[in-house]
């Protein structure tokens, strides 16, 4: 079982659009959790950090529940500049160091 | 807000080469730093993790030999690919924190082609 599992998509929507993209993970002893968007062939970039409580930047709301380990991601209001992959990550402290495991990405492209 | 480079951004090299790679923590001092890897269609794999002064420690599976790791300053870490070959070819990211614990900033990536 892969530690942080991701539907890959593609998920296709039009403009305007509310979608939701789900994540599981599967250390229980995970401390931290985000979202990042990845554009095509360039860096990660973090979208948002996801609490337990849920928080909401703008369009997008993130939510954690830690009892079925999973997390979401809601975009309403879909813009073509949505278009990306989007990266559920979960954070581990190693040692000292902390740790980023990351999903494979769910891929969205909105349509005009 | 922290800034992190990479260079080069785009290496095409043969198979044999040694290549490496440089990220840099422009506005903050870094004391530990990461690699990673992600091949096509494939999500990001930390390969190592780096702290000021010390060696790395490498991941399962990442050959130490292979990918050198030297992070000399709070600024600058340096991957070096020995001998490349066509396998190795993948996107490359490093990230720099300025606590082992804390946000990691990621630089824009080297994109390596081993022919």
């Amino acid at each position: 079982r892969k530690e942080v599992e991701q539907d890959p998509g593609p998920f296709n929507v039009p403009e305007g659009a509310t979608v939701a993209f789900n994540c599981t993970y599967s250390n229980s002893a995970s401390q931290s959790f985000f979202w990042y968007r990845q554009d095509c062939r360039k860096e990660p970039k973090l979208l948002m950090s996801v609490y337990s409580s849920g928080n909401e930047d703008g369009r997008f709301t993130a939510q954690l529940n830690r009892a079925s380990q999973y997390i979401s991601l809601l975009i309403r209001d879909s813009k073509l500049s949505d278009s990306a992959t989007y990266l559920c990550v979960v954070a581990l402290n190693a040692g000292n160091n902390r740790k980023l495991i990351w999903g494979l990405g769910t891929s969205l492209a909105v349509n005009p | 807000g922290a800034v992190v480079s990479q260079h080069p951004s785009r290496v095409i090299c043969k198979s044999g080469t040694s290549v490496k790679i440089e990220c840099r923590s422009l506005d903050f001092q870094a004391t530990t730093m990461f690699w990673y890897r992600q091949f096509p269609k494939q999500s990001l794999m930390l390969m190592a993790t780096s702290n000021e002064g010390s060696k790395a420690t490498y991941e399962q599976g990442v050959e130490k030999d292979k990918f050198l790791i030297n992070h000399a300053s709070l600024t600058l870490s340096t991957l070096t690919v020995a001998s490349a070959h066509p396998e190795d070819s993948s996107f490359y990211i490093c990230s720099a924190s300025q606590g082992a614990r804390d946000t990691q900033y990621f630089g824009p990536g080297t994109r390596l082609t081993v022919l």
